[in-house]
């Protein structure tokens, strides 16, 4: 299983920014994936999850609006669309696996920087 | 929305101590817990998954309790490479909360 994140980067308040995740090692439409953030030096925030067609999705109030997860099953991609950012924004982004149990394999992360 | 409560923030211990970290849901949640540690620069690691079950390759002096509102995750004794901050996390339902973190640290 293999999770791989891009698309991070400095981007100015207000702007936007669409991360990719790139699966492979596993068969991409049998899983929910979540996205989950964590602020330099914060804990761990849930931000959104879709369900294996991508028929159901759900945000955290705080990106709801924002922030928009979907994914291509014909691709093994998983992506979050941002706009509006904010300099709370900035964190780690993480693609996590669900297991309908856990997020049981995460990838390394990307790095969003929203600041002028 | 459900809160979920970690105590403590932080602890310290020594090599070989029993530690215990609690995580309290706002409302039931079943058994639908799960646990995570994030090493110092690295990405979180899953532990424990339905409040009890050990994921594949943990060891097994982790182990995992409660059910409804509050749960436990124990370190039967504490070894230098445990050395992290735990996470819980719900799972019954979006949104998927997570705890506050409970930084562990070798005395």
């Amino acid at each position: 299983v293999q999770l791989v994140e891009s698309g991070g980067g400095l981007v100015q308040p207000g702007g936007s920014l669409r991360l990719s995740c790139a699966a492979s090692g596993f068969i991409f439409s049998d899983y929910p994936m979540n996205w989950v953030r964590q602020a330099p030096g914060k804990g761990l925030e849930w931000v959104s999850y879709i369900s294996t067609s991508g028929s159901t999705t759900h945000h955290a109030d705080s990106v709801t609006g924002r922030l928009t997860i979907s994914r291509d099953n014909a691709k093994n991609s998983l992506y979050l669309q941002m706009n509006s950012l904010k300099a709370e924004d900035t964190a780690v982004y993480y693609c996590v696996r669900d297991t309908y149990l856990a997020g049981d394999y995460w990838g390394q992360g990307t790095l969003v920087t929203v600041s002028s | 929305d459900i809160q979920m409560t970690q105590s403590p923030s932080s602890l310290s211990a020594s090599v070989g101590d029993r530690v215990t970290i609690t995580c309290r849901a706002s409302q039931g949640i079943r058994n639908y817990l799960v646990w995570y540690q994030q090493k110092p620069g690295k990405v979180p690691k899953l532990l424990i998954y339905a409040a009890s079950t050990l994921q594949s390759g943990v060891p097994s002096r982790f182990s995992g309790s409660g059910s409804g509102t509050d749960f436990t995750l124990t370190i039967s004794s504490l070894q230098p490479e445990d050395v992290a901050t735990y996470y819980c996390q719900k799972f019954n339902s979006a949104p998927f909360t997570f705890g506050g973190g409970t930084k562990v640290e070798i005395k």
